[in-house]
């Protein structure tokens, strides 16, 4: 059982580049979301998918895009990347019901926007 | 506002002994708190979870108490090893709307 997947472990880009972070679980989640984890700070939510084809924000969208069109994945898509964008990137599902069941964190995406 | 404070920031404590760490809330209205624990480049894993009406709950040598009338949780570890040498961060859940507050966490390093 591998949980969530995040791909990639590192990412270098410039600015102005776009690009994905994959997000992957294989526990038939429905509820899965994104969080920037900046230090010295809590974990921020970016994005949330409550199943597939149902997306909202969280307290820090912008600058970024996702969608759910599977009840695996839930890819982040950055659209113009900044240097406040550099961070390491969590995602999280949990069961039906959402967070108050408890999350199941991936290995985080740690992003340098230069 | 909901905010979750934890204290110290960082702490360094030698193999053997005890440590507490603490967490203070203002969430409102509380639903549960938990405490994760987040290994260097791994994510938070769940430690504990803890209602309105739990004061205390354990896990191994990890205890975690919570007072609801002053909002304030600790995370006791007893016997340290090296393997504690973690970032352990308090998570407060509120009714309704799924949101959670995060804690900034606290570094414990426990050395030999």
């Amino acid at each position: 059982n591998a949980g969530v997947t995040q791909t990639p472990k590192f990412q270098v880009l410039k600015t102005g580049q776009s690009m994905t972070l994959q997000c992957a679980q294989d526990m038939n989640h429905e509820y899965m979301s994104w969080y920037r984890q900046d230090p010295g700070m809590g974990l921020r939510l970016i994005h949330y998918s409550v199943g597939a084809g149902i997306t909202d924000q969280g307290e820090v969208p912008n600058g970024y895009n996702v969608s759910r069109s599977t009840t695996e994945d839930f890819p982040l898509r950055l659209l113009s990347a900044a240097p406040s964008q550099t961070s390491v990137y969590f995602c999280a599902s949990s069961p039906t019901g959402g967070p108050d069941y408890g999350y199941t964190f991936g290995s985080g995406t740690r992003l340098t926007v230069v | 506002k909901n905010q979750v404070e934890q204290s110290p920031q960082s702490l360094i404590i030698l193999e053997g002994k005890n440590c507490t760490l603490q967490c203070n809330y203002t969430v409102s209205p509380f639903s549960n708190l938990r405490w994760y624990k987040q290994d260097t480049g791994r994510g938070p894993v769940s430690l504990t979870i803890m209602t309105f009406s739990e004061n205390t709950k354990s896990n191994g040598r990890y205890t975690a108490t919570l007072d609801a009338d002053t909002k304030q949780s600790s995370l006791h570890i007893t016997a340290s090893q090296l393997s504690d040498s973690a970032s352990y961060i308090c998570v407060v859940s509120a009714y309704a709307g799924n949101m959670l507050t995060f804690g900034g966490g606290t570094r414990l390093m426990v050395k030999p």
